[in-house]
C-alpha cells in the first residue's frame, strides 16, 4: 500500500513556466515531508523539506505548500529550466515511530522544453 | 562537501551467487539507511542502523543481511541472488535526531 500518493506521473512544462507536483498522505503521524530530485542513474538529492507546523517554505525557485487539514503538500518550481528535467519524489516520515524511514511517492518525471 | 560513498557502483552477478554492497556515510553521520529502487519505481526502505544496532527493518528478504561497523560504514550482504534482485541499491545517511537523509550514488546490481 502506497503511503504517499503522488501526481502527476509525468509533466511537460515550457521553459519559464511553473511546474506543480502534488502529494497526499493518510498517516497523520507523519511529521517531515522532503522532496527529492533524481537524475537518471544518480542518487536522490534532497531538494527542500517542510514540517507540518509550517504552511509554506520557499528556497530559491522551489516552494513547498503544505495543507495539514487536507493532508496534502505540493512542490512548485518557478521559472522552470531545462536543467530541472528530472524525476521528483515526494516523501514522508514519522520520526517518532519509524526512526526516519522514508515513504516515497511513485515519482513525477518532469520535462522542461527549451 | 563530502557525500555518501557507495561501492561498487556496478555489480553483475549470476543467480544464486552472493553480493556485498558497501556504504560509507557522510563524516559524523551515525545513522545509515538502505533502499532498493527497481526500474521506474520509487525507493523502498530495506533496513537502517544507528550506532551499529539495527534501528528499523522494512521489506528486506531473509536472504539479505546488513550490519554497521564501528566506523559507521555499513555493508549489505545478499545471498542466493534472484533475477528480481536486479535494482539500484541506495544508502543514505543522517545524524540521529535530524530528519534529513542524504543519498549516495547507488550500486546498480544486475543478476543474470
Amino acid at each position: 500500500q502506497q503511503q504517499v500518493k503522488q501526481s502527476p506521473q509525468s509533466l511537460i512544462v515550457q521553459k519559464g513556466g511553473i511546474s506543480i507536483i502534488n502529494c497526499a498522505y493518510e498517516n497523520t503521524a507523519f511529521d517531515y515531508f522532503p522532496w527529492y530530485q533524481q537524475f537518471p542513474g544518480k542518487g536522490p538529492a534532497l531538494l527542500i523539506a517542510i514540517r507540518p507546523d509550517v504552511s509554506e517554505k520557499k528556497e530559491g525557485r522551489f516552494t513547498i505548500s503544505f495543507n495539514k487539514s487536507a493532508k496534502q503538500f505540493s512542490l512548485h518550481i518557478m521559472d522552470s529550466q531545462p536543467g530541472d528535467s528530472a524525476t521528483y519524489f515526494c516523501a514522508a516520515t514519522d520520526r517518532g515511530s519509524t526512526l526516519g524511514r522514508l515513504y516515497f511517492g511513485r515519482g513525477t518525471q518532469l520535462t522542461v522544453w527549451p | 562537501a563530502a557525500g555518501v560513498i557507495q561501492s561498487p557502483r556496478h555489480l553483475i552477478k549470476e543467480k544464486r551467487e552472493t553480493a556485498t554492497l558497501k556504504c560509507y556515510p557522510i563524516p559524523r553521520h551515525d545513522t545509515v539507511y538502505w533502499y532498493q529502487q527497481g526500474p521506474g519505481q520509487d525507493p523502498q526502505f530495506l533496513i537502517s542502523f544507528y550506532e551499529k544496532m539495527q534501528s528499523d527493518k522494512g521489506s528486506i528478504p531473509d536472504r539479505f543481511s546488513a550490519q554497521q561497523f564501528s566506523d559507521y560504514h555499513s555493508e549489505l550482504n545478499m545471498s542466493s541472488l534472484e533475477l528480481g534482485d536486479s535494482a539500484l541499491y541506495f544508502c543514505a545517511s543522517s545524524v540521529q535526531g535530524a530528519p534529513e537523509q542524504y543519498f549516495g550514488p547507488g550500486t546498480r546490481l544486475t543478476v543474470t
